[in-house]
Protein backbone atom coordinates (compact mmCIF):
# COMPACT_ATOMS: atom_id res chain seq x y z
CA UNK A 1 0.00 0.00 0.00
CA UNK A 2 1.19 3.21 -0.76
CA UNK A 3 1.01 5.78 1.72
CA UNK A 4 -0.63 8.44 -0.38
CA UNK A 5 -3.49 7.45 -2.42
CA UNK A 6 -5.00 9.72 -5.16
CA UNK A 7 -7.52 8.39 -7.82
CA UNK A 8 -5.86 9.64 -11.04
CA UNK A 9 -8.70 10.04 -12.71
CA UNK A 10 -9.33 11.39 -15.19
CA UNK A 11 -11.90 13.83 -14.22
CA UNK A 12 -14.27 15.67 -16.41
CA UNK A 13 -16.80 18.38 -14.99
CA UNK A 14 -18.90 21.20 -16.85
CA UNK A 15 -18.24 24.55 -16.15
CA UNK A 16 -20.11 25.61 -12.69
CA UNK A 17 -20.11 22.30 -10.96
CA UNK A 18 -18.32 21.76 -7.58
CA UNK A 19 -15.37 19.20 -7.55
CA UNK A 20 -14.37 16.98 -5.09
CA UNK A 21 -11.04 15.53 -4.89
CA UNK A 22 -9.72 13.28 -2.41
CA UNK A 23 -6.83 11.01 -1.11
CA UNK A 24 -6.53 8.91 1.70
CA UNK A 25 -2.63 7.71 3.46
CA UNK A 26 -1.80 5.17 5.82
CA UNK A 27 0.73 7.26 7.64
CA UNK A 28 -1.07 8.57 11.39
CA UNK A 29 2.47 10.89 11.60
CA UNK A 30 0.96 13.19 9.09
CA UNK A 31 -0.06 16.55 10.40
CA UNK A 32 0.98 19.20 7.61
CA UNK A 33 -1.79 18.60 4.33
CA UNK A 34 -1.21 20.85 1.29
CA UNK A 35 -2.75 20.88 -1.90
CA UNK A 36 -1.14 21.75 -5.37
CA UNK A 37 -1.79 22.87 -8.70
CA UNK A 38 0.09 21.44 -11.52
CA UNK A 39 -1.04 22.94 -15.25
CA UNK A 40 0.64 20.99 -18.13
CA UNK A 41 4.55 21.72 -18.54
CA UNK A 42 4.12 23.40 -15.19
CA UNK A 43 5.74 22.82 -11.72
CA UNK A 44 3.15 22.36 -8.71
CA UNK A 45 1.75 25.73 -7.21
CA UNK A 46 1.14 25.73 -3.88
CA UNK A 47 -3.18 25.91 -3.51
CA UNK A 48 -3.46 25.29 0.14
CA UNK A 49 -2.21 24.06 3.38
CA UNK A 50 -3.67 23.13 6.26
CA UNK A 51 -2.17 21.29 10.20
CA UNK A 52 -3.88 18.51 11.40
CA UNK A 53 -7.95 18.14 11.41
CA UNK A 54 -10.03 20.49 10.16
CA UNK A 55 -11.94 22.57 7.12
CA UNK A 56 -10.18 25.86 5.54
CA UNK A 57 -11.20 28.05 3.12
CA UNK A 58 -9.71 30.32 0.57
CA UNK A 59 -12.14 31.66 -2.26
CA UNK A 60 -13.87 28.79 -4.13
CA UNK A 61 -11.64 26.11 -2.73
CA UNK A 62 -12.30 24.40 0.41
CA UNK A 63 -9.94 21.87 2.26
CA UNK A 64 -10.59 19.39 4.26
CA UNK A 65 -9.02 16.79 6.63
CA UNK A 66 -10.50 13.79 8.88
CA UNK A 67 -7.82 12.59 10.68
CA UNK A 68 -9.38 9.77 11.95
CA UNK A 69 -10.42 8.53 9.01
CA UNK A 70 -6.78 9.48 7.10
CA UNK A 71 -8.60 11.06 4.16
CA UNK A 72 -8.49 14.79 2.91
CA UNK A 73 -10.80 16.17 0.47
CA UNK A 74 -10.28 19.35 -1.78
CA UNK A 75 -13.71 21.09 -2.94
CA UNK A 76 -13.96 23.45 -5.69
CA UNK A 77 -17.16 25.52 -6.17
CA UNK A 78 -18.38 27.07 -9.67
CA UNK A 79 -15.35 25.61 -11.05
CA UNK A 80 -14.43 27.55 -14.13
CA UNK A 81 -12.50 26.31 -17.87
CA UNK A 82 -8.94 27.74 -16.06
CA UNK A 83 -9.06 24.87 -13.29
CA UNK A 84 -8.47 22.45 -15.35
CA UNK A 85 -5.05 20.71 -14.38
CA UNK A 86 -3.65 17.87 -12.46
CA UNK A 87 -4.13 18.19 -8.02
CA UNK A 88 -1.89 16.66 -6.18
CA UNK A 89 -2.11 16.32 -2.83
CA UNK A 90 0.50 15.89 -0.23
CA UNK A 91 1.55 15.59 3.35
CA UNK A 92 4.71 15.60 6.10
CA UNK A 93 4.91 14.84 9.53
CA UNK A 94 6.52 16.96 11.74
CA UNK A 95 6.84 19.44 9.95
CA UNK A 96 10.35 17.52 8.98
CA UNK A 97 11.23 18.28 4.89
CA UNK A 98 9.81 15.34 3.84
CA UNK A 99 6.45 15.69 1.97
CA UNK A 100 5.17 12.69 0.10
CA UNK A 101 3.19 13.05 -2.89
CA UNK A 102 -0.01 11.61 -4.07
CA UNK A 103 -0.22 10.17 -8.09
CA UNK A 104 -2.10 13.59 -8.61
CA UNK A 105 -5.69 13.54 -10.28
CA UNK A 106 -6.04 14.87 -13.83
CA UNK A 107 -9.44 17.86 -13.78
CA UNK A 108 -10.98 19.29 -16.82
CA UNK A 109 -13.34 21.48 -16.86
CA UNK A 110 -15.51 22.22 -19.80
CA UNK A 111 -17.10 25.27 -20.63
CA UNK B 1 11.61 37.98 -10.98
CA UNK B 2 11.70 34.01 -10.85
CA UNK B 3 11.02 33.00 -7.28
CA UNK B 4 12.95 29.15 -7.83
CA UNK B 5 14.67 28.53 -11.64
CA UNK B 6 16.14 25.61 -13.35
CA UNK B 7 18.02 25.45 -15.82
CA UNK B 8 18.41 24.02 -18.85
CA UNK B 9 14.46 23.84 -18.84
CA UNK B 10 14.68 20.86 -21.40
CA UNK B 11 17.82 18.73 -21.81
CA UNK B 12 18.13 15.85 -24.56
CA UNK B 13 20.93 13.45 -24.73
CA UNK B 14 22.61 10.58 -24.78
CA UNK B 15 22.96 7.20 -22.75
CA UNK B 16 26.23 7.09 -21.04
CA UNK B 17 26.61 10.98 -21.20
CA UNK B 18 27.03 13.02 -17.93
CA UNK B 19 25.03 15.90 -17.26
CA UNK B 20 24.01 18.63 -14.57
CA UNK B 21 20.68 20.48 -13.69
CA UNK B 22 21.24 23.74 -12.36
CA UNK B 23 18.79 25.30 -9.39
CA UNK B 24 18.51 28.90 -7.35
CA UNK B 25 16.17 30.00 -5.38
CA UNK B 26 15.72 33.80 -4.22
CA UNK B 27 12.87 33.65 -1.40
CA UNK B 28 15.65 32.84 1.05
CA UNK B 29 14.32 29.01 2.01
CA UNK B 30 16.62 27.35 4.06
CA UNK B 31 15.86 23.87 2.34
CA UNK B 32 15.87 22.85 -0.82
CA UNK B 33 14.96 19.82 -3.03
CA UNK B 34 15.23 17.91 -5.75
CA UNK B 35 12.49 15.83 -7.09
CA UNK B 36 11.66 13.16 -9.93
CA UNK B 37 8.16 12.89 -11.71
CA UNK B 38 7.84 10.22 -13.87
CA UNK B 39 5.64 9.74 -16.95
CA UNK B 40 2.46 9.06 -14.45
CA UNK B 41 3.09 12.53 -12.73
CA UNK B 42 4.38 10.90 -9.52
CA UNK B 43 6.85 13.57 -7.75
CA UNK B 44 9.02 11.42 -6.00
CA UNK B 45 11.49 13.08 -3.73
CA UNK B 46 15.52 12.37 -4.33
CA UNK B 47 17.24 14.69 -2.07
CA UNK B 48 16.63 17.73 0.39
CA UNK B 49 19.51 19.97 1.75
CA UNK B 50 19.27 22.44 4.96
CA UNK B 51 21.26 25.05 4.64
CA UNK B 52 23.97 23.13 2.76
CA UNK B 53 23.79 19.98 4.94
CA UNK B 54 21.94 16.94 3.07
CA UNK B 55 19.36 15.69 5.31
CA UNK B 56 17.31 13.70 2.85
CA UNK B 57 18.71 10.80 0.60
CA UNK B 58 15.59 8.51 -0.66
CA UNK B 59 17.10 5.36 -2.50
CA UNK B 60 18.11 7.08 -5.34
CA UNK B 61 21.19 5.68 -7.84
CA UNK B 62 25.11 6.96 -6.91
CA UNK B 63 24.95 8.27 -10.21
CA UNK B 64 23.15 11.07 -8.75
CA UNK B 65 24.76 13.10 -6.85
CA UNK B 66 23.63 16.59 -5.39
CA UNK B 67 25.54 19.76 -4.89
CA UNK B 68 25.10 22.62 -2.91
CA UNK B 69 27.43 25.86 -3.07
CA UNK B 70 25.52 27.38 -0.95
CA UNK B 71 21.52 27.88 0.75
CA UNK B 72 20.32 29.37 -2.60
CA UNK B 73 21.56 26.97 -5.03
CA UNK B 74 21.43 22.97 -5.11
CA UNK B 75 22.83 21.65 -8.48
CA UNK B 76 22.02 17.99 -9.52
CA UNK B 77 25.02 15.99 -11.39
CA UNK B 78 24.03 13.15 -13.35
CA UNK B 79 26.31 10.35 -13.92
CA UNK B 80 26.24 7.72 -17.06
CA UNK B 81 22.67 8.54 -17.74
CA UNK B 82 20.00 5.75 -18.71
CA UNK B 83 17.22 5.40 -20.64
CA UNK B 84 15.20 5.76 -17.47
CA UNK B 85 16.32 8.42 -15.82
CA UNK B 86 14.08 10.27 -18.72
CA UNK B 87 11.79 12.08 -16.50
CA UNK B 88 11.38 15.58 -15.36
CA UNK B 89 13.19 16.66 -12.30
CA UNK B 90 11.85 19.54 -10.34
CA UNK B 91 13.81 21.69 -8.11
CA UNK B 92 11.77 22.96 -5.17
CA UNK B 93 12.45 25.11 -1.53
CA UNK B 94 10.37 25.95 1.73
CA UNK B 95 11.12 27.33 4.87
CA UNK B 96 10.93 26.08 8.40
CA UNK B 97 10.59 22.08 7.21
CA UNK B 98 7.90 23.02 4.76
CA UNK B 99 5.07 22.57 6.65
CA UNK B 100 3.64 25.50 4.88
CA UNK B 101 4.32 24.12 1.40
CA UNK B 102 6.88 24.16 -0.79
CA UNK B 103 8.06 26.61 -3.59
CA UNK B 104 8.61 24.38 -7.19
CA UNK B 105 10.46 25.83 -10.45
CA UNK B 106 9.69 25.37 -13.72
CA UNK B 107 11.43 22.07 -13.92
CA UNK B 108 14.05 20.04 -16.38
CA UNK B 109 12.76 17.44 -18.55
CA UNK B 110 15.57 15.21 -19.61
CA UNK B 111 15.19 12.81 -22.49
CA UNK B 112 17.73 10.49 -22.47
CA UNK B 113 18.31 8.95 -26.07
Amino acid sequence: QKEVEQDPGPLSVPEGAIVSLNCTYSNSAFQYFMWYRQYSRKGPELLMYTYSSGNKEDGRFTAQVDKSSKYISLFIRDSQPSDSATYLCAMSANNNNDMRFGAGTRLTVKP
Amino acid sequence: DTAVSQTPKYLVTQMGNDKSIKCEQNLGHDTMYWYKQDSKKFLKIMFSYNNKELIINETVPNRFSPKSPDKAHLNLHINSLELGDSAVYFCASSQEGGGRGYTFGSGTRLTVV
